[in-house]
């Protein structure tokens, strides 16, 4: 699988906009972007994905670069609830079911 | 909302002894997987589970561990011969598909400890 790099910690005061960068610069063609969370003392938990085009939800926006060698989580009004650890993970369109999380960046949110 | 269930939530035990570790996963889903999470460390893909048959299983999956559907509900991790190092986190996760744009749902994980 094609290897991500976060920043280990982030912290961000509540309310405002939160930029969760990845980098993926080995990042195949097919391969799609994928990213997780994991409240404390709670199992992984979907946050969004995408292959080249940006994508919102109702819980973020996923901004990928043009070369797609990076991707940028994008939480639009951070509350305390969105502490947590959030893993960005590269999926190969085909043939590859598991999940690999790395160490992830964990995102404090500061009252 | 669909979600998927562990039991039980803390699992003690001592060391050599068999556990079996149990999940109900989101009812219309195919594709079950177990990964575990030692403390402060990453998240770790054990196996994934389709029709009745693994699918792929990582390194830490050796023949200490099975893993079986009884029936059309539960989904459940045996560990053998408990050692210490097999103290974590145990999360089971389930997807409708198998698809690399699927999403995996995953339950609130068992916490082993063994002794």
């Amino acid at each position: 699988d094609a290897k991500t790099t976060q920043p280990n910690s982030m912290e961000s005061n509540e309310e405002e906009p939160v930029h969760l960068p990845c980098n993926h610069s080995t990042i195949s063609g097919t391969d799609y972007i994928h990213w997780y969370r994991q409240l404390p003392s709670q199992g992984p938990e979907y946050v969004i994905h995408g292959l080249t085009s940006n994508v919102n939800n109702r819980m973020a926006s996923l901004a990928i670069a043009e070369d797609r060698k990076s991707s940028t989580l994008i939480l639009h009004r951070a509350t305390l609830r969105d502490a947590a650890v959030y893993y960005c993970i590269l999926r190969a369109r085909f043939g590859n079911e598991k999940l690999t999380f790395g160490t992830g960046t964990r995102l404090t949110i500061i009252p | 909302e669909p979600e998927v269930t562990q039991t039980p939530s803390h699992q003690v035990t001592q060391m050599g002894q068999e556990v079996i570790l149990r999940c109900v996963p989101i009812s219309n889903h195919l594709y079950f997987y177990w990964y575990r999470q030692i403390l402060g460390q990453k998240v770790e893909f054990l196996v994934s589970f389709y029709n009745n048959e693994i699918s792929e299983k990582s390194e830490i999956f050796d023949d200490q561990f099975s893993v079986e559907r009884p029936d059309g509900s539960n989904f459940t991790l045996k560990i053998r011969s408990t050692k210490l190092e097999d103290s974590a986190m145990y999360f089971c996760a389930s997807s409708a598909q198998g698809f690399s744009t699927d999403t995996q749902y995953f339950g609130p994980g068992t916490r082993l400890t063994v002794l």
